[in-house]
Formats: structure tokens, sequence, C-alpha cells
């Protein structure tokens, strides 16, 4: 089984509407990230959470909040889906204790909105 | 603010041959630097970490190198195989940040 799942894998959804997306690990790690990745972009850092009690924008925030229900789940909501907002989502984890610390990742999730 | 740029951003080479991807940075004050490789549908995987005290990593057919005076790290791939087929990003933890920041990242095809 993978360690860091998503779901939904594909969502298509109109404008204005609330979607959410759910990310779960079985790494144990405290570390969870939320990231959007456009074409010709990278990938842009949305939320992080460095555990429980912890939430931190990221450098995109705007139009997106998160949740983090347990150490092994972070869901990222669009609270009004925009057209803009189109695009590949991904939730990573990591664990700072590791020596060289890297972060693994999820499948992603592809989001269209009309 | 940190940015960081790959060249070229896509590359298409035959089988066998060796090739070099290139990542360059603004900003040499950095904590590490990762080479990811993504498949589509199935998220990134992380190849190589260079800490900043580090000059390369080797894994198998893969060597990264990192030069902070240059602002410059490159990803060698020998005798490419058809399974190398992805896009190779490059990401780096900035000193004194949390986050990684990324390229856009080189989409790699080599033909059989």
């Amino acid at each position: 089984d993978a360690d860091v799942t998503q779901t939904p894998r594909n969502r298509i959804t109109k404008t204005g509407k609330r979607i959410m997306l759910e990310c779960s690990q079985t790494k144990g790690h405290d570390r969870m990230y939320w990231y959007r990745q456009d074409p010709g972009l990278g990938l842009q850092l949305i939320y992080y959470s460095f555990d429980v009690k912890d939430i931190n924008k990221g450098e995109i925030s705007d139009g997106y909040s998160v949740s983090r229900q347990a150490q092994a789940k972070f869901s990222l909501s669009l609270e009004s889906a925009i057209p803009n907002q189109t695009a590949l989502y991904f939730c990573a984890t990591s664990d700072p204790r590791q020596a060289q610390e890297t972060q693994y990742f999820g499948p992603g999730t592809r989001l269209l909105v009309l | 603010k940190q940015e960081v740029t790959q060249i070229p951003a896509a590359l298409s080479v035959p089988e066998g041959e060796n090739l070099v991807l290139n990542c360059s940075f603004t900003d040499s004050a950095i904590y590490n630097l990762q080479w990811f490789r993504q498949d589509p549908g199935k998220g990134l995987t992380s190849l190589l970490l260079i800490q900043s005290s580090q000059r390369e990593q080797t894994s198998g057919r893969l060597n990264a190198s990192l030069d902070k005076s240059s602002g410059r790290s490159t990803l060698y791939i020998a005798a490419s195989q058809p399974g190398d087929s992805a896009t190779y990003l490059c990401a780096l933890y900035p000193f004194g940040g949390n986050k990684l920041v990324f390229g856009a990242g080189t989409i790699l095809r080599v033909k059989s």
C-alpha cells in the first residue's frame, strides 16, 4: 500500500462549489504539506502543518483552507472554487528527525474547475 | 527571494546517451538541494539529496553535483534508458526557511 494517499485522484467541479481534497499517510510523520502544480511553474506551497496543532500559510494560500484532523490526515478545502484553481494538487509528508529530511509525495489530485 | 531555474525545459535523447540536466538558484544560502523525479499519476520521488556541505551525491547511474558559489547544480544520467523518461525537478531548502523552493522541471524523453 502507498504511504501517502490522496482522494479523489481526479475531480471536475463548477465555479462556486466547495470542494475538499483529502490526504492520508501511514509514515508516522508529523509534517504535512499541500502544493499545487501548474504547467511550467513547478510546485507552489499552499499550506503546511508541522504537527496537529500547527498550521501555516504557504506562498499561495488565498482561496484555500486546511484542516489537520489527526497526525495522519490533512485536508485541503476550496471554499468557492474558481477556474484558475484548476491544477494538479500534491500532498507531502516529512520527518525532521531524519538526518536528511526529504519529502514524500502522494500521487496527486487533478482538479478541473469549469 | 530565492528563485530556482531549470534548463532545458524539455530534452529528447536517444537511448544510451549520457545527459546533464541543469538547475540554477539565485541565493547560495541553502540548507540542502534535492532532485526529484515525477512520473504521470505517481507523484514525486526523491532521487538524490545534497547537503550544503557536500559537493556531490551518487546513486546508480545518477550523479548530482552542487556548486553553491556559482548557484548551480547538475544531474548527470549515464547510459540513459527509456525508463528514465519523466519530469525531473530540482528543489532546495533555503537557510532560515521552512519550505522547499522548486524549479519548473525538465521533461526528459529517452527514445528507444
